[in-house]
């Protein structure tokens, strides 16, 4: 069955600007979940959703946002971009939460590039 | 509080020879372990998981990973590594607290292959 899939893979915007970026999470998958990566920062969590709920968000301004829809796709938008929003943007998903050890699979990102 | 240690930033190797990233982790509570792999350019990849039970845990391409619960580690290795193996190597673990999964990332080992 087809895996996360992100779109768009790659983008230039303009500081200022605000991205919008979106998720399909694989088929059954009820969780997504939103990391940036950057060479300086790492892997860093952004939000969580599961039920068209944030469930859990980390350390980012309120200029990054996100929502889940009925069909568990899943948007994030960063507002008044910055050029330290320049990332990767990776999408995961996952079960619906539990303590299972719940596998959770990533997308191939968006590449976000802010001049 | 939940944190993960990656000992080696970059891991040098010859093609055909063996080679170990070392993880090591921290938890209060009981974890799942994981490594991804994320070659050039590319999202996460799963590459194994140790949820329960033997503490030898095989994945793709090769690799296995041992998970020690006395010294907290979660090494990857693989007996002969391939030019293709070049890339770099998260170590994550996974924990369910809240309501939600969790997963908090080393900061990564980059593999290198030479020829």
């Amino acid at each position: 069955k087809a895996g996360v899939t992100q779109t768009p893979r790659y983008l230039i915007k303009t500081r200022g600007q605000q991205v919008t970026l979106s998720c399909s999470p694989i088929s059954g998958h009820r969780s997504v979940s939103w990391y940036q990566q950057t060479p300086g920062q790492g892997l860093q969590f952004l939000f969580e959703y599961f039920s068209e709920t944030q469930r859990n968000k980390g350390n980012f301004p309120g200029r990054f946002s996100g929502r889940q829809f009925s069909n568990s796709r899943s948007e994030m938008n960063v507002s008044t971009l910055e050029l330290g929003d320049s990332a990767l943007y990776l999408c995961a998903s996952s079960l619906a939460p539990g303590d299972n050890g719940n596998t959770i699979y990533f997308g191939e990102g968006s590449w976000l590039t802010v001049v | 509080a939940q944190s993960v240690t990656q000992l080696d930033s970059q891991v040098p190797v010859f093609e055909e020879a063996p080679v170990e990233l070392r993880c090591n982790y921290s938890s209060s509570v009981s974890v799942y372990l994981f490594w991804y792999v994320q070659y050039p350019n590319q999202g996460l990849q799963l590459l194994l998981k140790y949820l329960s039970g033997s503490t030898l845990v095989k994945g793709i391409n090769g690799f296995e990973a041992e998970f020690n619960k006395s010294q907290t580690s979660f090494h990857l290795r693989k007996p002969s590594v391939h030019i293709s193996d070049t890339a770099e190597y998260f170590c994550a673990v996974s924990f369910f607290s809240g309501g939600y999964n969790k997963l908090i990332f080393g900061a990564g080992t980059r593999l290198a292959v030479h020829p």
